[in-house]
C-alpha cells in the first residue's frame, strides 16, 4: 500500500525566509497530490493540488513541485510570516477517491 | 457559504457506551468522507460516500463502527460499545465529487473514552 513520509521534526525558521517542506511517497505515482494546512483544534484546510503531469503550481506565496521520478513533492512558503505557523499535511490519492495523509510537518515561524 | 459542520465538538463516553457523531457537509457536495486522527498523526481514512451510497468502508477499524448517509446529505458515524482505543478526533470532509478532488473539512469531534 502507499506510504507517505513527511519530516516529523518541526521546522523552525525566521520570518521572511522561505520554508521548504518535503513529502516522499513509496509506491505508485498518484494522479494528484494535495497539501493541507492544519491549526490546533481545527480540521485541515485545502491549500494546493498538483497533478502528475504538472511540475509546479503556485498560489500567492505558496509553491508546490511534484517529481514523479524522485517520488517527491516539495512545498515552499516564501516570505514566511508568523501566521504561517501550523502543521502542513501532504495527501495523495490511493488510485481511488480517498486520500492518504502523511503525519504532517509542524512549521514554526518566529519573528 | 457555510462550511462543513460537526456535532458534538467534544464527547466523553464511558467504555461500553454507544456514540453517534454527526456531519453536515457543504450543500451540494456529492462526496463525504470520515477520517480518524490520533494525536500527532495525519487523518486516517475510515469510509466514503457518494450521495447516499457507501462506496468504501475499508478503513473502519471494526464492526463496532457504522456510518450512514441516508438522504445523501447529513451523515452519522456510530461507534458501538466504545473502547479506550477509540479515543481520537473524528473528522468529516466533503467534496464536490465529479473530478473535483479537494476536500473541505469540518472542525472534528474529539471523542474521549474513559
Amino acid at each position: 500500500s502507499q506510504k507517505i513520509e513527511q519530516n516529523s521534526e518541526a521546522l523552525n525558521i525566521q520570518e521572511g525566509k522561505t520554508a521548504t517542506l518535503t513529502c516522499n511517497y513509496t509506491n505508485y505515482s498518484p494522479a494528484y497530490l494535495q497539501w493541507y494546512r492544519q491549526d490546533p483544534g481545527r480540521g485541515p484546510v485545502f491549500l494546493l493540488l498538483i497533478r502528475e503531469n504538472e511540475k509546479e503550481k503556485r498560489k500567492e506565496r505558496l509553491k508546490v513541485t511534484f517529481d514523479t521520478t524522485l517520488k517527491q513533492s516539495l512545498f515552499h512558503i516564501t516570505a514566511s510570516q508568523p501566521a504561517d505557523s501550523a502543521t502542513y499535511l501532504c495527501a495523495l490519492d490511493d488510485n481511488t477517491d480517498k486520500l492518504i495523509f502523511g503525519t504532517g510537518t509542524r512549521l514554526q515561524v518566529f519573528p | 457559504g457555510a462550511g462543513v459542520s460537526q456535532s458534538p465538538r467534544y464527547k466523553v463516553a464511558k467504555r461500553g457506551q454507544d456514540v453517534a457523531l454527526r456531519c453536515d457537509p457543504i450543500s451540494g457536495h456529492v462526496s463525504l468522507f470520515w477520517y480518524q486522527q490520533a494525536l500527532g498523526q495525519g487523518p486516517e481514512f475510515l469510509t466514503y460516500f457518494q450521495n447516499e451510497a457507501q462506496l468504501d468502508k475499508s478503513g473502519l477499524p471494526s464492526d463496532r463502527f457504522f456510518a450512514e448517509r441516508p438522504e445523501g446529505s447529513v451523515s452519522t458515524l456510530k461507534i458501538q460499545r466504545t473502547q479506550q482505543e477509540d479515543s481520537a478526533v473524528y473528522l468529516c470532509a466533503s467534496s464536490l465529487g465529479l473530478l473535483s478532488y479537494e476536500q473541505y473539512f469540518g472542525p472534528g469531534t474529539r471523542l474521549t473514552v474513559t
